[in-house]
């Protein structure tokens, strides 16, 4: 079946610091991928996607590159700032539902 | 406003006691699912429905229930809940084609 692999955290940063966080996919056919954010006491909220392979999606200077040879989604920040200190889904929909990994999060201090 | 709501948003109950938890979206979106969410295992869809009146099996579906009268509501039902389904339950929507989905915010379910 579809699966998400995202790498396990939490990833501690300072701010301004460089964000990766790693996430990897098996599934038949052509997924779509996202990532959510959820932050602190709240419900997630699509970050941002990407439909095909080669697609990048971005959103509030995070970006994301669909890669199908790796089957691959990153995401990445140039800089990172203390209030995208949230916990990070990577997620993917090949049929009529979404599979999520397991989350990872990010803790950015001053 | 656009928004998914869920009610209650905190419950504590015992166990064998039934209980609802309600999801309303005003987006006319015809997808519709619920989520637990337990630490180190991410999301787990319960349930799903593409449109009213049908509705299917997630990942975790043992011991809920849901209903889908009408668009705009996804009720998940638990029967005779047991302390194993102490959880942190996610209700979202989205447009049938675009898999997008919106998320409540959220209910935290204690069962004793």
């Amino acid at each position: 079946g579809d699966s998400v692999t995202q790498m396990e955290g939490p990833v501690t940063l300072s701010e301004e610091a460089f964000l990766t966080i790693n996430c990897t996919y098996t599934a038949t056919g052509y997924p779509s991928l996202f990532w959510y954010v959820q932050y602190p006491g709240e419900g997630l909220q699509l970050l941002l996607k990407a439909t095909k392979a080669d697609d990048k999606g971005s959103n509030k200077g995070f970006e994301a590159t669909y890669r199908k040879e790796t089957t691959s989604f990153h995401l990445e920040k140039g800089s990172v700032q203390v209030s995208d200190s949230a916990v990070y889904f990577c997620a993917l929909s090949a049929g009529s539902t979404l599979t999520f990994g397991k989350g990872t999060m990010l803790l950015v201090s001053p | 406003e656009a928004q998914v709501t869920q009610n209650p948003r905190y419950l504590i109950t015992v166990t064998g006691k039934k209980l609802t938890v309600t999801c309303s979206q005003n987006m006319n979106h015809e997808y519709m699912s619920w989520y637990r969410q337990d630490p180190g295992l991410g999301l787990r869809q319960i349930y799903y429905s593409m449109n009213v009146e049908v509705t299917d099996k997630g990942d975790v579906p043992e011991g809920y229930k849901v209903s889908r009268k009408e668009k705009r509501n996804f009720p998940l039902i638990l029967e005779s809940p047991s302390p194993n389904q102490t959880s942190l339950y996610f209700c979202a929507s989205g447009e049938r084609d675009s898999y997008e989905q919106y998320f409540g915010p959220g209910t935290r379910l204690t069962v004793t």
